[in-house]
This record gives C-alpha cells, structure tokens and sequence, in this order.
C-alpha cells in the first residue's frame, strides 16, 4: 500500500464550479503537507503548503488538513480553463527535511 | 530571472546506454534535487546536491550519479540504461538552509529507453 493515495481522475467539471480534490495518507508522522500544480510538460509548481491541521486559503484556493482521518483537501472556487492541470499532493516529515512523499496527481479538467 | 532550466527538453536512448542530464537553478539558489516522475506518478526523490556533494540519496541504485559544480549547476548520470528508467526527470533548486517545502522545478527531461 502507497503511504499517499490519490485518485488519477480524470476529474472534469463545467467553469466556475467548486473542485475538491483530495488525498488520503497512512503516515501519522507527516507534518507538512504540500498541493503542487503540473500543467503539461511543465515542472509541479507550488500552490499551497501547510502545517499540521487547519485550513489555509490563498486568493481561489483553500487547502485542508484532517491529521485525525489522515485526509488532505484542495479546493478551487470558481474555477477557470487555466486550472486544468494535474494537480498532486506530497507531505512530509517533521524532521525529514529532504524527502517529499508525492501522490501521483489527479488530472482536473475544467470545461468551458 | 531565469528560473530552473534543464537540458535536453527530450532524449531517446537505447538499454545498456548512458545518459547525462543538466540542470541551472534558479538564480541565487545553492542546492539541487533531482527527482524521476514515470507517467502517472508523482515525482520519486534521487538525490540532493549541496556546496558540490551529495547530501541526501533516495532509494535508486548506484547507476544514479550526480555532479554539482562550483557555479552551483548540475549533471545527473545514468549509466546502463534500462527500459525502467523511461520518465521526466525534474530538477529542483532552493536556498541552502531552507527544505524541499521551497523548492523550484525545472520543465523537465523527458527521457525514452528504447
């Protein structure tokens, strides 16, 4: 079993609809997890990171974390053609400074 | 400012050949990672470069090597090639002193082992 699981999609969803994605993780240690944007035959790109629980909400974005059901979430509000993306989660332990454990991404499609 | 390049953008190879790879960060960063991402995954750590050596190794046999110069680019090597090692392999740059957290990638090698 991966220590992250994520859910390839495809996920597709009209423009300006709410996008959840998600991922689940079975390492209680992580502390810091990460969303990454890759578009494609493009490098991940940072979008949002966060410590331990809570929310965290950054202009469309709002990510979420439930370390009680080992659960992360990124929501995109409104979202728009130019969020279609792959979009992939990796976390981190609190003293493991060098190595991310990624998801393998979902692939969002947003429909005009 | 130029961010993380890499070059070639795509390389085909055949099995038992050997590949090297190059990476420039990002302008005033010191230290480079290299990660492999197979289609459909997420990307796999290789190894960290800081001050010219290698700092952190993940879980990849020793046909992996890497270089840093002292202008702070990089050169990842494959020696033996096998179908496996067909992915994008990333380069990401950051500060010294700061984690993988901050890090920026490059666009990519796309490498093909046929």
């Amino acid at each position: 079993q991966k220590e992250v699981e994520q859910d390839p999609g495809p996920l597709s969803v009209p423009e300006g609809a709410i996008v959840s994605l998600n991922c689940t993780y079975s390492n209680s240690a992580f502390q810091y997890f990460m969303w990454y944007r890759q578009y494609s035959r493009k490098g991940p790109e940072l979008l949002m990171y966060t410590y331990s629980s809570g929310n965290k909400e950054d202009g469309r974005f709002t990510a979420q974390v439930d370390k009680s059901s080992k659960y992360i979430s990124l929501f995109i509000r409104d979202s728009q053609p130019s969020d279609s993306a792959t979009y992939l989660c990796a976390m981190r332990r609190m003293n493991s400074n060098y190595q991310l454990i990624w998801g393998a991404g979902t692939k969002l499609i947003i429909k005009p | 400012d130029a961010g993380v390049t890499q070059s070639p953008t795509h390389l085909i190879k055949t099995r038992g050949q050997q590949v090297t790879l190059r990476c420039s960060p990002k302008s005033g960063h010191d230290t480079v990672s290299w990660y492999q991402q197979a289609l459909g995954q997420g990307p796999q750590f290789i190894f960290q470069y800081y001050e010219e050596e290698e700092r952190q190794r993940g879980n990849f046999p020793d046909r992996f090597s890497g270089h840093q110069f002292p202008n702070y680019s990089s050169e990842l090597n494959v020696n033996a090639l096998l179908l496996g090692d067909s992915a994008l392999y990333l380069c990401a740059s950051s500060m010294s002193g700061n984690s993988t957290d901050t890090q920026y990638f490059g666009p990519g090698t796309r490498l093909t082992v046929l």
